[in-house]
């Protein structure tokens, strides 16, 4: 079966760094998404990653191991903001996303 | 530009009603989603559809029925709505069938009592 894991709720501190972690076991690979999604509304996209590696865009980072089946959103200088979650998703050879459950990061002043 | 627009914002349904969730989009996107999304699970596609005049399942389909007769709306309907189809559902839309990204309207909260 197709899978995707990803921690249910992380606390940081306003400032500081977060790694969010995603594992994932798909029928073929496509390509990963991290989404943002605040409470009560749509997810928004963040990043997209095909190919091994880290992007880096602004505060936000997303690293991919193909061979792994692992990637991870790195959240620098934490706002409170940034308080959401935080949903990983898998294309798989279908070219259909598969969700994880979302990550609910809370940040504390 | 709207975007993707979705209506209503909310809905209470009594069990056995028949209920159609709007959505429109003005970005001339090719594909169009319907998704659930309930507490603790991840987004669960219900249909979709890669082009005007064409759909498919999802993960999810039972209980709902879409249409795509032109390239702007996505209409997904409850024929007969059950307490479990009680969800927040999202419509989304990319581009291309591929790996571009999906872009979200801003939901229905949908209850059924």
């Amino acid at each position: 079966g197709q899978n995707i894991d990803q921690p249910t709720e992380m606390t940081a501190t306003e400032g500081a760094i977060v790694q969010i972690n995603c594992t994932y076991q798909t029928s073929g690979f496509n390509g990963l998404f991290w989404y943002q999604q605040h409470a009560g509304e749509a997810p928004t996209f963040l990043s997209y990653n095909v190919l091994d590696g880290l992007e880096e865009k602004g505060r936000f980072s997303s690293f991919l191991s193909r061979s792994k089946g692992y990637s991870y959103l790195l959240l620098k200088e934490l706002q409170m903001k940034d308080s959401a979650s935080y949903l990983c998703a898998v294309t798989d050879s279908n070219y259909q996303l598969i969700w994880g459950a979302g990550t609910k990061l809370i940040i504390k002043p | 530009i709207a975007g993707i627009t979705q209506a209503p914002t909310s809905q209470i349904l009594a069990a056995g009603r028949r209920m159609t969730l709007r959505c429109t989009q003005d970005m001339r996107h090719n594909a169009m989603y319907w998704y659930r999304q309930d507490l603790g699970l991840g987004l669960r596609l219900i249909h979709y559809s890669n082009t005007a005049g064409t759909t498919g399942k999802g993960e999810v389909p039972d209980g709902y029925s879409v249409s795509r007769a032109n390239t702007d709306d996505f209409p997904l309907t409850l024929a007969s709505a059950v307490p479990s189809q009680t969800s927040v559902y999202f419509c989304a839309s990319k581009d291309g069938e591929n790996t571009d990204t999906q872009y979200f309207g801003p939901g229905t909260r949908l209850t059924v009592l």
